[in-house]
């Protein structure tokens, strides 16, 4: 049980290149999330998705993109890559307890580790 | 808005000691509070959830406490070891669900 994949693990790109990173997940779960973790920052939601084909803006959505076509995967994608979105990037997935609706419990990838020139 | 605080300041506590870690919050009434474990180059796992009317959790020598008047959760490793150094961190609920995430502590067991 691999739990939630991330590829890649590192990714070094210039200003304005685009890139794809994937999440995989075998868990069945219905609920996947993209962060991004800066230094002395907490991790700040980018996208999520509450289930196949539906996606929603986070904390901080502006230059990302996302979409969720198949239930175990959910993409991130950077149109036109700045400095600013030099990060670790961290997928996790989650099966919300329908009786306890804020239990909430979340699984991490290992991260992508993102340098933008 | 939500706002999360963790000492920022790494701990450094001796090894068999028990190491407290502090987290508090403003602007919020949460269902719950989660405390999360993460090591270097990996990303966060989940180890303990109390919700708002759990004054205490334990889990083999962790321990939680939640309260909500001074809006803090404190986080406990007893007889603490070596292999529990790590970033703790803690996240909360907020009205949609989705989770508002503390910076860390860094904790530092030392043999």
């Amino acid at each position: 049980n691999a739990g939630v994949t991330q590829t890649p693990k590192f990714r070094v790109l210039k200003t304005g290149q685009s890139m794809t990173l994937l999440c995989a997940q075998d868990m069945n779960h219905e609920y996947m999330y993209w962060y991004r973790q800066d230094p002395g920052m907490g991790l700040r939601l980018i996208h999520y998705s509450v289930g196949e084909g539906t996606t929603a803006k986070g904390e901080v959505p502006d230059g990302y993109n996302v979409s969720r076509l198949k239930k175990q995967n959910f993409l991130l994608g950077l149109e036109s890559a700045a400095p600013s979105q030099t990060s670790v990037y961290f997928c996790a997935s989650s099966y919300p307890d329908t009786l306890h609706v804020a239990k909430n419990i979340q699984y991490f990838g290992a991260g992508t580790r993102l340098s933008v020139l | 808005s939500q706002k999360i605080e963790q000492n920022s300041e790494a701990l450094n506590i001796q090894e068999g000691k028990t190491a407290t870690l502090t987290c508090n919050y403003t602007n919020y009434s949460p269902a719950y509070l989660q405390w999360y474990r993460q090591d270097p180059g990996r990303g966060p796992v989940f180890l303990l959830l109390i919700r708002e009317n759990e004054k205490e959790k334990r889990k083999e020598r962790l321990k939680v406490t939640f309260d909500t008047t001074l809006k803090q959760s404190l986080f406990h490793i007893t007889a603490s070891q070596p292999a529990d150094s790590a970033t703790y961190l803690c996240a909360l609920a907020d009205s949609n669900y989705q989770l508002i995430w503390g910076a860390g502590t860094k904790l530092i067991i030392k043999p």
